[in-house]
């Protein structure tokens, strides 16, 4: 079984709708990460969280909110869709490191999403 | 300017040549540098990572990272039609993880 999993894995949507994608994880990370990665712009970070208390927003957060539920599980809401918000989405866990430091990234697959 | 730089590509080799891929990077106190790979519709693996400034070899692949000059590279020797992805460089940047666009490589047969 993949150690990191996204639902759903493509969406279609229309412009206004409240939107949820979640992500769950078994590799017993602390850390867990939201991108949405762009033709010709890479991977943005949008939020991340460093324990389930933590909730911390990436280079590209508004439109967007997060909830983390748990240790495991890690979800991203786009309370009014826009078109804009077309993209692909990954989720992604890390292990806890010294500070400053990073420890590499296990990616899910990626939620294709698109707005109408 | 981007925090992360790459040359987007594409950058096309024969097989068994070196790929060369490189990245620059802005903030001075970036600690943590990554590889990724990336196949068309997959998801990012990590290749390298890298803390130190020098050479670190794995395999056909080393990372070489400069903190003087801000930049750090991949060099993918005897490379291989299954090389043929899209490297993305990534950079631990004070509480966040910043990414390149990428570089998409094709090798030759």
């Amino acid at each position: 079984d993949a150690d990191v999993t996204q639902t759903p894995r493509n969406r279609i949507t229309k412009t206004g709708k409240r939107i949820m994608l979640e992500c769950s994880q078994t590799k017993g990370h602390d850390r867990m990460y939201w991108y949405r990665q762009d033709p010709g712009l890479g991977l943005r970070l949008i939020y991340y969280s460093f324990d389930v208390k933590d909730i911390n927003k990436g280079e590209i957060s508004d439109g967007y909110s997060v909830s983390r539920q748990a240790q495991a599980k890690f979800s991203l809401s786009l309370e009014s869709a826009i078109p804009n918000q077309t993209a692909l989405y990954f989720c992604a866990t890390s292990e806890s490191t010294g500070t400053g430091f990073y420890n590499e990234q296990f990616f899910g697959p990626g939620t294709r999403l698109t707005v109408l | 300017q981007k925090e992360v730089e790459q040359n987007s590509g594409p950058l096309s080799v024969p097989e068994g040549a070196i790929a060369s891929l490189n990245c620059t990077y802005s903030d001075r106190g970036s600690q943590s540098f990554f590889w990724y790979r990336q196949y068309s519709g997959k998801s990012p693996e990590l290749i390298m990572f890298i803390y130190s400034n020098g050479d670190k070899e794995d395999g056909r692949f080393t990372a070489q990272l400069n903190k003087a000059s801000q930049y750090v590279s991949l060099l993918i020797r005897d490379s291989q039609p299954s090389d043929s992805a899209t490297y993305l460089c990534a950079v631990g940047l004070n509480n966040d993880m910043r990414f390149g666009a990428g570089t998409r490589l094709t090798v030759k047969p």
